[in-house]
């Protein structure tokens, strides 16, 4: 079993609409959880980080952890053309190293 | 200006070939990372250094060799290029107070072919 799971879409909504990405992990030693946002042809950037179960909102993002699951979600609320890029989970224990999802292709239709 | 910055953005090399990939940053990070990114297989890291004197291999180290020449600069070798190291290669930096969660900042990449 791998120890992240990422459906690598790719997705394809218009611009307005809710976007729902998800991930799932294995590994009950994770405790920080991260989206990086990836544009064509750039590296990742970190969107967001946490580390504890429940929700937390930045703009237009909310990114959401249920520890019990072992599943994480990033929401994008009123989705933007500039919001279309790869979108990566990504998972770090004690030992900071950090453990890759494979990446959701997004696309928002203007 | 760019904080990590990658050269050369392409290459194009033939089976065989050293090639040398430089990475340089302004960032004052004391950590580099060398990773290679493939559809379907995701971002993989091949070699990590904490400081100038300390290098470590990653999960995919194999036909690869780096040095760290200073704290700014991390370079990585293919000593003798073959078609399956064809990929996007990039450069990262992280430093002792990106937080627990080790935040990484990236270069533009490195787009290799090997013919």
């Amino acid at each position: 079993q791998k120890e992240v799971e990422q459906d690598p879409g790719p997705l394809s909504v218009p611009e307005g609409a809710i976007v729902s990405l998800n991930c799932t992990y294995s590994n009950s030693a994770f405790q920080y959880f991260m989206w990086y946002r990836q544009y064509s042809r750039k590296g990742p950037e970190l969107l967001m980080y946490t580390y504890s179960s429940g929700n937390k909102e930045d703009g237009r993002f909310t990114a959401q952890v249920d520890k019990s699951s072992k599943y994480i979600s990033l929401f994008i609320r009123d989705s933007q053309p500039s919001d279309s890029a790869t979108y990566l989970c990504v998972y770090a224990g004690n030992n900071r190293k950090l453990i890759w999802g494979l990446g959701t292709s997004l696309a928002v239709n203007p | 200006d760019a904080d990590v910055t990658q050269t050369p953005r392409n290459r194009i090399t033939k089976t065989g070939k050293r090639i040398m990939l430089e990475c340089s940053q302004t960032k004052g990070h004391d950590r580099m990372y060398w990773y290679r990114q493939d559809p379907g297989l995701g971002l993989r890291l091949i070699y990590y250094s904490f400081d100038v004197k300390d290098i470590n291999k990653g999960e995919i180290s194999d036909g690869y060799s780096v040095s760290r020449q200073a704290q700014a600069k991390f370079s990585l070798s293919l000593e003798s290029a073959i078609p399956n190291q064809t990929a996007l290669y990039f450069c990262a930096t992280s430093g002792p107070r990106e937080g627990p969660y080790n935040e990484q900042f990236f270069g533009p990449g490195t787009r290799l072919t090997v013919l």
